[in-house]
């Protein structure tokens, strides 16, 4: 399995407050995404990265935002979480050739007050 | 643009029993497919993908998927399922030609095993 790691596993806040959420792998992935997991709805497309510093925004941006500074770390941001965006956090990457596989990480599971 | 549906949200099935997960694509191009599985409290692992060449895919463990372009299906099968089978399948799709590879998911069908 590919090395990816998620910080926190688990966070309570409160609704006006920032948090960030940390991916971090190890096998040296170019392309990295952010994912929203919620009953009914699969898993749903935040952000995305395609390499340091390049990252654009996926279905459900509004609200989130997203850094990569280098290539193993890639930061989920929301300025001021609200209790709609109570959710399971997926991080995952892989390499740039079509036919690579998409490797996750284990998830961040966020309840905001 | 890419859809999937996955029709059955929960499937409940008796241990040994067979089953079949479907689903469905919307695309106007070709596509790669994808089923992933998420056990409880854990993160998506890649089951099986079907890409190119032959139309029936198959798993370790034994699930096994058929590519079907004229219905636009991927349904997931298993003769005999077993307990540690339970979990939540994702259907996916993406285009092999697309920006950064971004995959689109189905809803999710929970599989559980009855004993």
């Amino acid at each position: 399995d590919a090395g990816i790691t998620q910080s926190p596993r688990h966070k309570v806040t409160e609704t006006g407050t920032p948090v960030t959420l940390r991916c971090h792998q190890t096998e040296n992935h170019r392309y990295m995404y952010w994912y929203r997991q919620d009953p009914g709805h699969g898993l749903r497309l935040i952000h995305y990265s395609y390499g340091v510093k390049d990252t654009d925004k996926g279905e459900v941006s509004d609200g989130y935002s997203v850094s990569r500074s280098k290539t193993e770390d890639f930061l989920l941001t929301l300025e001021s979480a609200t209790s709609s965006q109570t959710s399971v956090y997926f991080c995952a990457s892989r390499q740039p050739q079509s036919t690579d596989t998409q490797y996750f990480g284990p998830g961040t599971r966020l309840t905001v007050l | 643009a890419q859809s999937v549906t996955q029709l059955d949200s929960q499937v409940p099935v008796f241990e040994e029993a067979p089953v079949e997960l479907r689903c469905n694509y919307s695309s106007s191009v070709s596509v790669y497919l994808f089923w992933y599985v998420q056990y409880p409290n854990q993160g998506l692992q890649l089951l099986l993908k079907y890409l190119s060449g032959s139309t029936l895919v198959e798993s370790i463990n034994g699930f096994e998927a058929e590519f079907n372009k004229s219905q636009t299906s991927f349904h997931l099968r298993k003769p005999s399922v077993h307990i540690s089978d339970t979990a939540e399948y994702f259907c996916a799709v993406s285009d092999p030609k697309g920006g950064y590879q971004k995959v689109t998911f189905g809803t999710g069908t929970k599989l559980q095993v009855i004993p």
